[in-house]
Protein backbone atom coordinates (compact mmCIF):
# COMPACT_ATOMS: atom_id res chain seq x y z
CA UNK A 1 0.00 0.00 0.00
CA UNK A 2 0.98 3.60 -0.79
CA UNK A 3 2.19 5.92 1.72
CA UNK A 4 -0.23 8.68 0.26
CA UNK A 5 -2.93 7.77 -2.24
CA UNK A 6 -4.94 9.71 -4.50
CA UNK A 7 -7.70 8.78 -7.24
CA UNK A 8 -5.64 9.36 -10.41
CA UNK A 9 -9.16 10.36 -12.37
CA UNK A 10 -9.60 11.80 -14.75
CA UNK A 11 -11.82 13.72 -13.38
CA UNK A 12 -14.18 15.36 -16.56
CA UNK A 13 -15.79 18.65 -15.63
CA UNK A 14 -17.67 21.40 -17.28
CA UNK A 15 -16.68 24.63 -16.77
CA UNK A 16 -18.18 26.15 -13.58
CA UNK A 17 -18.56 23.15 -11.92
CA UNK A 18 -17.61 22.35 -8.06
CA UNK A 19 -15.12 18.98 -7.99
CA UNK A 20 -13.61 17.51 -4.85
CA UNK A 21 -10.28 14.85 -4.40
CA UNK A 22 -9.59 13.41 -1.12
CA UNK A 23 -5.75 12.04 -0.91
CA UNK A 24 -5.52 9.53 2.61
CA UNK A 25 -2.11 8.92 4.60
CA UNK A 26 -0.63 6.13 6.44
CA UNK A 27 1.70 7.48 8.32
CA UNK A 28 -0.60 9.20 11.32
CA UNK A 29 2.98 10.57 12.84
CA UNK A 30 2.98 13.12 9.87
CA UNK A 31 2.86 16.87 10.61
CA UNK A 32 2.53 19.15 7.37
CA UNK A 33 0.03 18.15 4.59
CA UNK A 34 0.02 20.41 1.08
CA UNK A 35 -1.92 20.37 -2.08
CA UNK A 36 0.42 20.82 -5.22
CA UNK A 37 -0.37 21.79 -9.15
CA UNK A 38 1.26 20.46 -12.21
CA UNK A 39 0.94 21.42 -15.11
CA UNK A 40 2.08 18.75 -18.25
CA UNK A 41 5.74 18.07 -18.11
CA UNK A 42 6.20 21.35 -15.88
CA UNK A 43 7.36 21.65 -12.32
CA UNK A 44 4.99 21.05 -9.50
CA UNK A 45 3.95 24.27 -7.69
CA UNK A 46 2.34 24.54 -4.52
CA UNK A 47 -1.20 25.54 -4.76
CA UNK A 48 -1.78 25.43 -0.98
CA UNK A 49 -1.34 24.03 2.65
CA UNK A 50 -3.48 22.25 4.32
CA UNK A 51 -4.57 22.77 7.72
CA UNK A 52 -7.10 21.53 10.92
CA UNK A 53 -9.28 24.00 10.99
CA UNK A 54 -9.65 24.09 6.76
CA UNK A 55 -8.40 26.92 4.64
CA UNK A 56 -9.73 28.45 2.05
CA UNK A 57 -8.28 30.33 -1.00
CA UNK A 58 -10.63 31.68 -3.44
CA UNK A 59 -12.32 29.18 -5.18
CA UNK A 60 -9.99 26.44 -3.51
CA UNK A 61 -11.08 24.98 -0.01
CA UNK A 62 -8.99 22.39 1.41
CA UNK A 63 -9.42 19.94 4.57
CA UNK A 64 -7.42 17.81 6.81
CA UNK A 65 -8.92 14.84 8.98
CA UNK A 66 -6.36 13.81 10.93
CA UNK A 67 -8.63 11.35 12.90
CA UNK A 68 -9.25 9.72 9.44
CA UNK A 69 -5.64 10.63 7.81
CA UNK A 70 -7.75 11.82 4.91
CA UNK A 71 -6.94 15.06 2.92
CA UNK A 72 -9.16 17.16 0.49
CA UNK A 73 -9.29 19.89 -1.89
CA UNK A 74 -12.93 21.62 -3.53
CA UNK A 75 -12.50 23.52 -6.50
CA UNK A 76 -15.88 26.02 -7.10
CA UNK A 77 -16.81 27.16 -10.24
CA UNK A 78 -14.25 25.60 -12.24
CA UNK A 79 -12.35 27.00 -14.93
CA UNK A 80 -10.63 26.02 -18.03
CA UNK A 81 -7.26 26.82 -16.57
CA UNK A 82 -8.33 24.64 -13.39
CA UNK A 83 -6.63 21.16 -15.83
CA UNK A 84 -3.91 19.75 -14.55
CA UNK A 85 -2.83 17.19 -12.39
CA UNK A 86 -3.18 18.04 -8.18
CA UNK A 87 -0.60 16.34 -6.51
CA UNK A 88 -1.16 15.35 -2.65
CA UNK A 89 2.07 15.57 -0.83
CA UNK A 90 2.67 14.66 3.19
CA UNK A 91 5.66 15.44 5.00
CA UNK A 92 6.68 13.58 7.81
CA UNK A 93 9.93 14.21 10.48
CA UNK A 94 12.82 11.83 10.24
CA UNK A 95 15.40 11.39 12.66
CA UNK A 96 17.50 14.00 10.36
CA UNK A 97 15.28 15.84 8.17
CA UNK A 98 11.75 15.74 6.58
CA UNK A 99 10.58 13.58 4.68
CA UNK A 100 8.41 14.16 1.40
CA UNK A 101 5.74 11.92 -0.03
CA UNK A 102 3.87 12.44 -3.06
CA UNK A 103 0.53 10.90 -4.05
CA UNK A 104 0.10 9.68 -7.79
CA UNK A 105 -1.78 12.80 -8.45
CA UNK A 106 -5.41 13.60 -9.66
CA UNK A 107 -5.71 14.55 -13.18
CA UNK A 108 -8.17 17.16 -13.79
CA UNK A 109 -10.18 18.28 -17.31
CA UNK A 110 -12.23 21.27 -17.26
CA UNK A 111 -13.95 21.44 -20.56
CA UNK A 112 -16.38 24.16 -21.96
CA UNK B 1 12.17 35.97 -5.26
CA UNK B 2 14.85 33.80 -5.41
CA UNK B 3 13.68 30.56 -6.75
CA UNK B 4 15.15 26.99 -7.30
CA UNK B 5 17.36 26.88 -9.71
CA UNK B 6 18.27 23.62 -11.73
CA UNK B 7 21.22 23.26 -14.53
CA UNK B 8 21.11 22.17 -17.26
CA UNK B 9 17.34 22.75 -18.35
CA UNK B 10 17.94 20.24 -21.20
CA UNK B 11 20.31 17.48 -21.58
CA UNK B 12 20.98 14.61 -24.58
CA UNK B 13 23.26 11.88 -23.79
CA UNK B 14 23.89 8.53 -25.25
CA UNK B 15 23.38 5.40 -23.35
CA UNK B 16 26.10 4.40 -20.93
CA UNK B 17 27.60 7.75 -20.77
CA UNK B 18 27.50 10.12 -17.71
CA UNK B 19 25.70 13.31 -16.63
CA UNK B 20 25.55 16.06 -14.01
CA UNK B 21 22.72 17.49 -12.48
CA UNK B 22 22.57 20.79 -10.40
CA UNK B 23 20.78 22.21 -8.41
CA UNK B 24 20.95 25.25 -6.37
CA UNK B 25 17.74 25.70 -3.18
CA UNK B 26 16.56 29.23 -2.44
CA UNK B 27 19.01 31.08 -0.10
CA UNK B 28 19.06 29.57 3.41
CA UNK B 29 17.03 26.36 2.76
CA UNK B 30 18.95 23.43 4.40
CA UNK B 31 17.10 20.69 2.89
CA UNK B 32 17.13 19.27 -0.90
CA UNK B 33 15.55 16.59 -2.71
CA UNK B 34 15.55 14.99 -5.69
CA UNK B 35 12.65 13.32 -7.79
CA UNK B 36 12.52 11.57 -11.13
CA UNK B 37 9.32 12.09 -13.27
CA UNK B 38 8.63 9.61 -16.27
CA UNK B 39 6.35 10.52 -18.94
CA UNK B 40 2.73 9.68 -17.53
CA UNK B 41 3.82 9.18 -14.09
CA UNK B 42 4.20 10.88 -10.49
CA UNK B 43 7.45 12.23 -9.29
CA UNK B 44 9.47 9.13 -7.87
CA UNK B 45 11.63 10.47 -4.43
CA UNK B 46 15.34 9.33 -5.58
CA UNK B 47 17.47 11.23 -2.48
CA UNK B 48 17.36 13.92 -0.04
CA UNK B 49 20.00 15.99 1.77
CA UNK B 50 19.59 18.10 5.26
CA UNK B 51 22.80 20.04 6.37
CA UNK B 52 24.59 18.75 3.61
CA UNK B 53 23.93 14.92 5.03
CA UNK B 54 22.04 12.08 3.12
CA UNK B 55 18.53 12.14 5.07
CA UNK B 56 16.97 9.59 3.07
CA UNK B 57 17.28 7.53 0.52
CA UNK B 58 14.51 6.71 -2.51
CA UNK B 59 14.51 4.02 -6.04
CA UNK B 60 18.00 5.57 -6.47
CA UNK B 61 19.51 3.27 -8.63
CA UNK B 62 23.00 2.67 -7.72
CA UNK B 63 24.59 3.96 -11.18
CA UNK B 64 23.53 7.38 -9.34
CA UNK B 65 24.92 9.08 -6.58
CA UNK B 66 24.09 12.34 -4.74
CA UNK B 67 25.64 15.19 -2.46
CA UNK B 68 25.04 18.34 -1.26
CA UNK B 69 28.25 20.60 -1.06
CA UNK B 70 29.22 23.36 1.69
CA UNK B 71 27.29 25.95 -0.50
CA UNK B 72 23.67 23.72 -0.24
CA UNK B 73 23.78 23.11 -3.56
CA UNK B 74 23.66 20.12 -4.68
CA UNK B 75 24.51 17.45 -7.87
CA UNK B 76 23.27 14.13 -8.95
CA UNK B 77 25.67 11.87 -10.92
CA UNK B 78 24.34 9.33 -13.15
CA UNK B 79 26.68 6.86 -14.28
CA UNK B 80 26.31 4.08 -17.30
CA UNK B 81 23.37 5.60 -18.38
CA UNK B 82 20.22 3.78 -19.78
CA UNK B 83 17.32 4.44 -22.29
CA UNK B 84 14.83 4.25 -19.01
CA UNK B 85 16.62 7.02 -17.39
CA UNK B 86 15.17 9.76 -20.28
CA UNK B 87 12.85 11.50 -17.65
CA UNK B 88 12.51 14.93 -16.46
CA UNK B 89 14.45 15.21 -12.93
CA UNK B 90 13.02 18.05 -10.40
CA UNK B 91 15.28 19.49 -7.51
CA UNK B 92 12.97 20.68 -4.51
CA UNK B 93 14.19 22.76 -1.63
CA UNK B 94 13.07 23.84 1.41
CA UNK B 95 13.49 24.37 5.38
CA UNK B 96 13.36 21.39 8.05
CA UNK B 97 12.21 23.77 10.46
CA UNK B 98 8.24 24.60 10.53
CA UNK B 99 7.64 21.51 8.38
CA UNK B 100 6.99 24.04 5.60
CA UNK B 101 6.25 23.43 2.27
CA UNK B 102 9.09 22.50 -0.34
CA UNK B 103 9.74 24.59 -3.97
CA UNK B 104 10.76 22.79 -7.09
CA UNK B 105 13.07 23.59 -9.22
CA UNK B 106 11.57 23.83 -13.17
CA UNK B 107 13.48 20.56 -13.87
CA UNK B 108 16.11 18.56 -16.00
CA UNK B 109 14.54 17.18 -19.07
CA UNK B 110 17.24 14.08 -20.14
CA UNK B 111 17.17 12.35 -22.43
CA UNK B 112 19.43 9.19 -23.45
CA UNK B 113 19.91 7.76 -27.09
Amino acid sequence: RKEVEQDPGPFNVPEGATVAFNCTYSNSASQSFFWYRQDCRKEPKLLMSVYSSGNEDGRFTAQLNRASQYISLLIRDSKLSDSATYLCVVLSSMEYGNKLVFGAGTILRVKS
Amino acid sequence: AAGVIQSPRHLIKEKRETATLKCYPIPRHDTVYWYQQGPGQDPQFLISFYEKMQSDKGSIPDRFSAQQFSDYHSELNMSSLELGDSALYFCASSLVRGFTEAFFGQGTRLTVV
